[in-house]
């Protein structure tokens, strides 16, 4: 069974610094990647996936992350955070074809911004 | 970017008896949409996977007689939590696949509290 894990469940930065928030995960074939931002009020909203190709993944809002299949993980990293980014992340793991959008969360990890 | 909306965004109900949830993509067809679960400070639970014109799938866990699920077109599926009880209080997210020739992404809604008492 497949199951993605975030060990950390709270992280507190000041803003301007970097950000890397992390996620390991179990999967029995190549995987999808996800990592979601949740606000309060608003939906999950991707910031970025893997599929192939190019380990280095750009996303949305300045965020990056890398797939690493020895290490099975998919970390996500920002070099200078801002206010705007408290919130939860989760990453999520799934597969493609026609189980695409069937994900497994992690638990989340909740940021916390200071100014 | 595509939108998915959910209606209510929040609900109490007294014990037994049935609450219905609508999913809606608001400017694409979604052949597919998840319905989740969230409990508080915990991670989201795919509980089922509904195709437009057929039977919902269940996730393994997943009471198909409680939580009734049917995706009447291309727009909208709707989860009816049947005679419910406090431990179905809980944070429930749909999502909608929009796959086309150009793309195939999944698109969240904000979710529904449903709160029960």
């Amino acid at each position: 069974a497949q199951s993605v894990t975030q060990p950390d469940i709270h992280i507190t930065v000041s803003e301007g610094a970097s950000l890397e928030l992390r996620c390991n995960y179990s999967y029995g074939a190549t995987p999808y990647l996800f990592w979601y931002v949740q606000s309060p009020g608003q939906g999950l909203q991707l910031l970025l996936k893997y599929f192939s190709g190019d380990t280095l993944v750009q996303g949305i809002k300045g965020f990056e992350a890398e797939f690493k299949r020895s290490q099975s993980s998919f970390n996500l990293r920002k070099p200078s955070v801002h206010w705007s980014d408290a919130a939860e992340y989760f990453c999520a793991v799934g597969a493609g074809g026609t189980s695409y959008g069937k994900l497994t969360f992690g638990q989340g990890t909740i940021l916390t911004v200071h100014p | 970017g595509a939108v998915v909306s959910q209606h209510p965004s929040w609900v109490i109900c007294k014990s037994g008896t049935s609450v219905k949830i609508e999913c809606r993509s608001l400017d694409f067809q979604a052949t597919t949409m998840f319905w989740y679960r969230q409990f508080p400070k915990q991670s989201l639970m795919l509980m089922a996977t509904s195709n437009e014109g057929s039977k919902a799938t269940y996730e393994q866990g997943v009471e198909k007689d409680k939580f009734l699920i049917n995706h009447a077109s291309l727009t909208l599926s709707t989860l009816t939590v049947t005679s419910a009880h406090p431990e179905d209080s809980s944070f429930y997210i749909c999502s909608a696949r929009e796959a086309s020739g150009f793309t195939d992404t999944q698109y969240f809604g904000p979710g529904t509290r449903l709160t029960v008492l």
